[in-house]
């Protein structure tokens, strides 16, 4: 059964440094999402993507964070300077369509220091 | 304010009884998903429901629109069923994100 993966599971990082998470989505899914989930507190969306385009950011989703599509299969997340509240698991998530069923990966673990 | 509430947050079983968690939100939704996370953390869709009922295996999911409550059923509980359960909605509001519950933590003992 195809299913979302992400790289890497775990990374640890200085503050002030940059990383890319990544993420393969299902391969005949066209809506993508970052969504967040800090220790203890409840999963929070960061951004909806579709058509080479960002369709929808929250708050959190600062000018630090931004997000590609760059070769058809990979979907990635970049936090240009991390800080300490970066720390957090993220999970990538992807859906048919627009308001379909969404399917996401195991996530990654960021932990900056 | 678009919120979502689950209850109970904790909930501890004997294995073989019979489970409800439940979930409430503040305005209209055009999707309600139910999750289960497990401890490693990874995210599983259980279901997507906007009227009615579902059921997969022992899992049932019920949702009503105008009351804006749903519930998770798990039928002769097991230890394996033991994990977070999380409601998610995805509000009228021309918007495609999932607004989380907090989730229900539930320990199934033997």
């Amino acid at each position: 059964e195809p299913e979302v993966t992400q790289t890497p599971s775990h990374q640890v990082t200085q503050m002030g440094q940059e990383v890319i998470l990544r993420c393969v989505p299902i391969s005949n899914h066209l809506y993508f999402y970052w969504y967040r989930q800090i220790l203890g507190q409840k999963v929070e969306f960061l951004v909806s993507f579709y058509n080479n385009e960002i369709s929808e950011k929250s708050e959190i989703f600062d000018d630090q964070f931004s997000v590609e599509r760059p070769d058809g299969s990979n979907f990635t997340l970049k936090i240009r300077s991390t800080k300490l509240e970066d720390s957090a698991m993220y999970f990538c998530a992807s859906g048919r369509g627009r308001g379909n069923e969404q399917f996401f990966g195991p996530g990654t673990r960021l932990t900056v220091l | 304010k678009n919120e979502v509430e689950q209850s109970p947050q904790n909930l501890t079983a004997q294995e073989g009884e019979f489970i409800t968690i439940n979930c409430s939100y503040s305005v209209g939704i055009s999707a309600l998903h139910w999750l289960q996370q497990h401890p490693g953390g990874g995210i599983v869709s259980l279901f997507m429901l906007s009227s009615g009922k579902k059921k997969h295996g022992r899992l049932i999911a019920t949702i009503n629109i105008q009351e804006k409550h749903s519930s998770l059923h798990i039928t002769a509980s097991h230890p394996r069923d033991s994990a977070v359960y999380i409601c998610a909605v995805r509000f009228k509001d021309n918007t495609d994100k999932l607004i989380f519950g907090t989730g229900t933590r539930l320990q199934v003992f033997p």
